[in-house]
């Protein structure tokens, strides 16, 4: 069985602070990973996905096969980064499904 | 390009009422399917869909309805509303396959049962 845990409802930090929101996974076979992010009255959108190992909007994640972690990070974090940040696995790219975690509230404060 | 469009945006039932929530995606994506938002549960697998004519359960199918009759088209039916159904409803499209990896959501449907 896959599951997703984000250990973390609510996050606060101050505008210029770093940031890190935490993901574990289980999974035996080798996932997909995602961040997933909601902005106030937006739909959720696709922010990271572990196999394009890029930057977006200063965020980071590297997945961690040996302690099952793909935790998200920013060096400095801005009050427009205050959003739902969701999670997500994959088991296989032929297969639709998404695993979500139960998503970290993140605020900035100016 | 619109993606994937839900409606209506906002919906307030009686108890017992029944109601279609509308999705449609123009990206040809194979893989459709419905989540519940629920403050502290995230996002729950309602049902889903791998093509037209297929459809299966997600984590919290009881009281709801699918069905794919074409591509485009995911409608969520609820039989006789209960307000435990209050939520926030997303549909969600992928494409399947190498290299198609993101899920395109809807903008969401809040529906109030009471």
């Amino acid at each position: 069985a896959q599951r997703v845990t984000q250990p973390e409802k609510l996050l606060s930090v101050f505008k210029g602070a770093p940031v890190e929101l935490k993901c574990n996974y289980s999974y035996s076979g080798s996932p997909e990973l995602f961040w997933y992010v909601q902005y106030s009255r937006q739909r959720l959108q696709l922010l990271l996905r572990h196999i394009s190992r890029e930057s977006i909007k200063g965020f980071t994640a590297d997945l961690n096969k040996g302690e099952t972690s793909f935790h998200l990070k920013k060096p400095f974090a801005q009050e427009e980064d205050s959003a739902m940040y969701y999670c997500a696995l994959k088991r296989d790219s032929t297969l639709g499904r998404l695993y979500f975690g139960r998503g970290t509230q993140l605020t900035v404060w100016p | 390009n619109a993606g994937v469009t839900q409606t209506p945006k906002f919906q307030v039932l009686k108890t017992g009422q029944s109601m279609t929530l509308q999705c449609a995606q123009d990206m040809n994506h194979e893989y459709m399917s419905w989540y519940r938002q629920d403050p502290g549960m995230g996002l729950r697998l309602i049902h889903y869909s791998v093509g037209a004519g297929i459809t299966d359960q997600g984590e919290v199918p009881n009281g709801y309805n699918v069905s794919r009759s074409t591509t485009e088209d995911f409608p969520l039916r609820l039989l006789s509303a209960a307000p435990s159904q209050t939520s926030v409803y997303f549909c969600a499209s992928l494409g399947l396959g190498q290299g198609l990896t993101e899920a395109f959501f809807g903008q969401g449907t809040r529906l109030t049962v009471v």
